[in-house]
Formats: C-alpha cells, structure tokens, sequence
C-alpha cells in the first residue's frame, strides 16, 4: 500500500540557515512525486515536482528511490518560507496520498 | 482564467444531518477530485471524478457520494453526518488524469456537533 511520512511536525530555523525537510514513502510502482505548500491564509499550491527537477524558490527535491525519500531542501531559509509543507505520491489519475505535513518557521 | 472556488466556506451541522459541499473546477478543467483534511492531518482522497464519471475512490464509506455536471463543476455529499466527519473539504481539478498540476479551492470547513 502507498505511504507517505513526514516524521517532523514541527520544524524551526533561523534566517539564512539551511532547511532540510524529510519526505519518505512507501510505492510499489514508479512513484511521482510532489512538493505542495500552504501559507498562511492560503489554499494549497504545488511547490514542485521530481520529474520537472525545477529549483522553486529557492527548494529543491532529489528523487532518491533507494532510501525511498524525496527530501526537499534550501540552503538558505527566509522568513517567508514559514508555512506547511505537504509531500504528495501521485497516483495513476492525478490521485495525490498526502504525508501528514511539517510546519516550517524561519526565525529572524 | 478563474481558479477553484467551493462553497460554503463553512458551515455546521448536527449529527445525522446530510449536507452538500459544492466546487467549481477551474477553467478548462475537466477532472474534480475532494479531499477529507482533519485537524493535524494532510488531506485525505475521497473521490475523483472525471467527464462525470466517478474514476477511483478512497477509504472512505459509502455515504460519502459525489457528482460531476456536465459544466465539470462538482457535488460532495455526505449522509448521516458522524462527529468524526467534521474536518476542512478540499476540492482539487486539473486537466485531464495524466500527470498535470491539481489545483486546490480554498476548502470548506465543516463542524459537526
């Protein structure tokens, strides 16, 4: 069955410092993954996505089917990437299982 | 280009009650799929449906039911409302079932009491 974890509910750095948040799943078929994010008093949207390999604001997301993960990292965090971050496993049909989400401060 | 709009944007409900949740998909969309997100949780896959047909289903029970119009705009509805059911409603739409964007209203928050 699929699976997506994020072990980390609650996740703070300081401005300028690096973020790493963690992102495992469990597929047995080729997973497509996803990035989505909500900010503050707004609707989800996508961040980004493996098959694209885009930087988006600054994130970046490594596909490593090994460790099963698709961690999504910032070298140097700001304050306006205090949010939610989801990672999504996409289904065939644009079906997404979501993990349950890290909230992200960046402390100035 | 209009995005995706649900309504209500709240709304309370007594136990045993139905209640209908409605979504506009955006512009050019042709594919609706809802979401269950609990507090602490991130969103659960109800349903999907596409070129009003429903097109895979979660875990979740039967008196969770749906329709898609022919305008591509959505229903979600839910009988015999339980506590349990309270939680924010995401609809999502994109174009097609391969893999493009989905795109996200703003959700309805239900409270059942």
């Amino acid at each position: 069955a699929q699976r997506v974890t994020q072990p980390e509910k609650l996740l703070s750095v300081f401005k300028g410092a690096p973020v790493e948040l963690k992102c495992n799943y469990s597929y047995s078929g080729s997973p497509e993954l996803f990035w989505y994010v909500q900010y503050s008093r707004q609707r989800l949207q996508l961040l980004l996505r493996h098959i694209s390999r885009e930087s988006i604001k600054g994130f970046t997301a490594d596909l490593n089917k090994g460790e099963t993960s698709f961690h999504l990292k910032k070298p140097f965090a700001q304050e306006e990437d205090s949010a939610m971050y989801y990672c999504a496993l996409q289904q065939p049909g644009n079906q997404f299982y979501f993990g349950t989400g890290t909230s992200l401060t960046v402390i100035p | 280009e209009t995005g995706v709009t649900q309504s209500p944007t709240h709304l309370i409900k007594t136990r045993g009650q139905q209640v209908t949740l409605r979504c506009s998909s955006q512009s050019g969309h042709n594919t609706v799929s809802w979401y269950q997100q609990a507090l602490g949780q991130g969103p659960q896959f109800i349903f999907q449906y596409y070129r009003e047909e429903e097109n895979g289903r979660g875990n979740f029970p039967p008196r969770f039911s749906g329709l898609q119009f022919p305008n591509y705009s959505s229903e979600l509805n839910v009988n015999a409302l339980e506590l349990d059911d309270s939680a924010l409603y995401l609809c999502a739409s994109s174009a097609g079932l391969s893999n493009t964007e989905a795109f996200f209203g703003q959700g309805t928050r239900l409270t059942v009491v």
